[in-house]
């Protein structure tokens, strides 16, 4: 148990749908992180909070829309994606960003677009 | 160029063999943070160590060490005796101050895939 939970676990969608991914973390850290991890690429950051305030956004496409209401749950809200974008989707959080500071991960969300 | 090299895509050995994972980083930065994640089947990534740049003492915690050498830029995790459970995803992570010096940034390599069969 590493204190960051994400749901759903599996996700399959099609290219006109809109979910979103959830992530708690229980660990009372004040940074959290989006990262994409497809087959055969190093690991992608994608946003990061810090107490909730969003401090990076690595040139990601807008279908991918982030969303982080406190510093214990942050959101990836997904619209109109498309099939590159399958891959697993892992948050992590930690306690600030200094350089220090482990990062805790969740178990990932496996997304599938058709 | 790869800030983080992990050279070695995949390694299979035979259990209680010892493995030598590779990791080499490039930075201009004098602080800067290195790390070791196990990403095992079911996806998570766990957090196994952890050095700073001016910290060169090599660290053993049970079967695993680790060899940090600035000299080589190289920061390689051996695994002694290894186990079946050993089995995962590992990967190296350099961590360095954004521009502006406050906010740091994890780029991880792009892992070795351990298999230890029995």
């Amino acid at each position: 148990e590493t204190g960051v939970t994400q749901t759903p676990r599996h996700l399959v969608m099609g290219m006109t749908n809109k979910k979103s991914l959830k992530c708690e973390q229980h660990l009372g850290h004040n940074a959290m992180y989006w990262y994409k991890q497809s087959a055969k690429k190093p690991l992608e950051l994608m946003f990061v909070y810090n107490f909730k305030e969003q401090t990076e956004n690595n040139s990601v496409p807008s279908r991918f829309s982030p969303e982080c209401p406190n510093s214990s749950h942050l959101f990836l809200h997904l619209h109109t994606l498309q099939p590159e974008d399958s891959a697993l989707y892992l948050c992590a959080s930690s306690q600030d960003r200094g350089g220090w500071n482990e990062q805790f991960f969740g178990p990932g969300t496996r997304l599938t677009v058709l | 160029a790869q800030k983080v090299t992990q050279a070695q895509t995949e390694i299979s050995v035979v259990e209680k063999e010892d493995v030598t994972l590779d990791c080499v980083y490039e930075t201009r930065d004098t602080t800067y943070y290195l790390f070791w994640y196990k990403q095992p089947p079911s996806g998570e990534l766990v957090f196994l160590i952890r050095r700073n740049s001016f910290d060169e003492q090599n660290e053993i915690s049970g079967r695993y060490s680790w060899n940090f050498q600035k000299s080589t830029s190289s920061f390689n995790f051996t695994i002694t005796a290894s186990q079946v459970v050993d089995s995962a995803v590992y990967f190296c992570a350099l961590s360095e101050a954004d521009s502006g010096g406050s906010n740091y940034k994890l780029t991880f390599g792009k892992g070795t895939l351990l298999t230890v069969n029995p």
